[in-house]
C-alpha cells in the first residue's frame, strides 16, 4: 500500500500568513489522484482538493494543491480565522486508498 | 440538500456485535459508490470499506478483513457496517463518504457526521 507522510506535523502561523503544506508518498500516485481534507474539532473532514490540484465545490481559492508523482503541496495563501484545522491527504490511484496522518494548523 | 447520516454506534463489550446504518438524501443514492472511514480517538483517517453503487464489488481493509462486512440497500437509500467480534481497537467515529466519481479510484465528497463505536468492558 501507498504509504503518506505529511510534514511539519504543526504548522504555526498567524491570520493572514500563508501556509505550506506538504505530503509526499512512497510511490507515485498515479493520474495525480492526490486529494486534500480539512477537518475542524467535533466535525467530518470535507473536501478541499482533488486531482492535486481542482478545488471541490464552494472552497475558496485561498486553497490551491500542486505537485505530481510523489510530492504534493496544499497551499492557503492567506489564512483565515476559520482555516485553523487539521488537514489530511489521501491517495485514490491505488487501493486501499489511504491517508496520510495530517497537519495540523494551529494560530500562532 | 445532500446528506449522510449515520446512526447505530454505542457502547459495546469486547467480542459484542454491531451494525451501524446510514442514510443518504439528496441525491440519486444508486449512482454512486459508498465507503466507511473510522477515526479513533486524536487519531488520524483510516478507510474500512467500500462498495460498488450496485452491490458488486466491496472492498475491506486487509486487517478488518473477516470481522467487517458492508452492504447497501439502494431502494432505501441505505448503507451498512456489519461488525463483529469488536475489540478495543475498534473504538472509533465512523464515517460514512461518497465516492465522488469512479468506484475505488475517487476522493470522498460528501461525508456524514459520523457515529460514535466505543468498545469496552
Amino acid at each position: 500500500e501507498i504509504v503518506l507522510t505529511q510534514s511539519p506535523g504543526t504548522l504555526s502561523l498567524s491570520p493572514g500568513e500563508r501556509a505550506t503544506l506538504s505530503c509526499r508518498a512512497s510511490q507515485s500516485i498515479s493520474s495525480s489522484y492526490l486529494a486534500w481534507y480539512q477537518q475542524k474539532p467535533g466535525q467530518a473532514p470535507r473536501l478541499l482538493i482533488y486531482g492535486a490540484s481542482s478545488r471541490a465545490t464552494g472552497i475558496p481559492d485561498r486553497f490551491s494543491g500542486s505537485g505530481s508523482g510523489t510530492d504534493f503541496t496544499l497551499t492557503i495563501s492567506r489564512l483565515e480565522p476559520e482555516d485553523f484545522a487539521v488537514y489530511y491527504c489521501q491517495q485514490y490511484g491505488s487501493s486501499p486508498r489511504t491517508f496520510g496522518q495530517g497537519t495540523k494548523v494551529e494560530i500562532k | 440538500e445532500v446528506q449522510l447520516v449515520e446512526s447505530g454506534g454505542g457502547l459495546v463489550k469486547p467480542g459484542g456485535s454491531l451494525r451501524l446504518s446510514c442514510a443518504a438524501s439528496g441525491f440519486t443514492f444508486i449512482s454512486y459508490a459508498m465507503n466507511w472511514v473510522r477515526q479513533a480517538p486524536g487519531k488520524g483517517l483510516e478507510w474500512v470499506s467500500s462498495i460498488s453503487s450496485g452491490s458488486h464489488f466491496s472492498y475491506y481493509a486487509d486487517s478488518l478483513k473477516g470481522r467487517f462486512t458492508i452492504s447497501r440497500d439502494n431502494t432505501k437509500n441505505a448503507l451498512y457496517l456489519q461488525i463483529n467480534s469488536l475489540r478495543a481497537e475498534d473504538t472509533a467515529v465512523y464515517y460514512c463518504a461518497r465516492d465522488r466519481g469512479t468506484f475505488n479510484e475517487s476522493p470522498f465528497d460528501i461525508w456524514g457526521q459520523g457515529t460514535m463505536v466505543t468498545v469496552s468492558s
